[in-house]
């Protein structure tokens, strides 16, 4: 079975400081592993995925990760944080094909992150 | 990136009444569309993945019953929630998924819909 664990329930950090929310998953064979951010009331956004090569992944925002196999991470970055970055994140990783190719996510319980003006 | 839309957002009901949800991807086609459950500062739970044209695979625990989940367009998966009790009151989210059906493919999210069951 996959999981995926994010330690901290709430990242505090000032704006214009870097930030770092945290992500360690658990899945048999190669991990594709996703970030997604959700404002209140809203669904979630898409801000990038891992699937293969460069470890360093970027995506919208400015925002970007870091893949790491060996301590089967895989933490959000950013270097600047913004106000209006402050929102819910959650981590997920995708496994192997449940049925009729489905592929689905397994969601982290989600970090509240709050940037400081 | 792809849109996905949901409607209605907000909708509030009487116990016992039936509710649809609507989710539509406005820009690609959904060969598969998964509905979440999300319960407050808690994380999002699959209810239900379907692929277009095939009967929804419900989760353990998801009453099919209850919640009844039609794909019938590569655009358009409808959530009816029978017969809705207060318990029923949640946040739910759909998503999709386009294109070929394997690990690559991205799944966007409809921003959801409030259901409070009074």
């Amino acid at each position: 079975a996959q999981s995926v664990a994010q330690p901290e329930d709430q990242v505090n950090v000032a704006e214009g400081n870097p930030l770092t929310v945290k992500c360690t998953y658990s899945v048999s064979g190669n991990p594709y592993l996703f970030w997604y951010v959700q404002y209140p009331n809203r669904g979630l956004q898409f801000l990038l995925k891992y699937i293969t090569g460069d470890n360093l992944v970027k995506g919208s925002y400015g925002f970007e990760a870091e893949f790491n196999k060996s301590q089967t991470s895989f933490h959000l970055k950013k270097p600047s944080a913004l106000v209006s970055d402050s929102a819910l994140y959650f981590c997920a990783v995708q496994g192997q094909d449940s049925g009729a190719g489905s592929y689905q996510l397994t969601f982290g319980k989600g970090t509240k992150l709050s940037v400081i003006p | 990136g792809a849109v996905v839309s949901q409607h209605p957002s907000w909708v509030i009901c009487k116990s016992g009444t039936s509710v649809k949800i609507e989710c539509r991807s406005l820009d690609f086609q959904a060969t598969t569309m998964f509905w979440y459950r999300q319960f407050p500062k808690q994380s999002l739970m699959l209810m239900a993945t379907s692929n277009e044209g095939s009967k929804a695979t419900y989760e353990q625990g998801v009453e099919k019953d209850k919640f009844l989940i039609n794909h019938a367009s590569l655009t358009l998966s409808t959530l009816t929630v029978t017969s809705a009790h207060p318990e029923d009151s949640s946040f739910y989210i759909c998503s999709a998924r386009g294109g070929l059906q394997t690990r690559q493919e991205t799944q966007y999210f409809g921003p959801g819909t409030r259901l409070l069951v009074l």
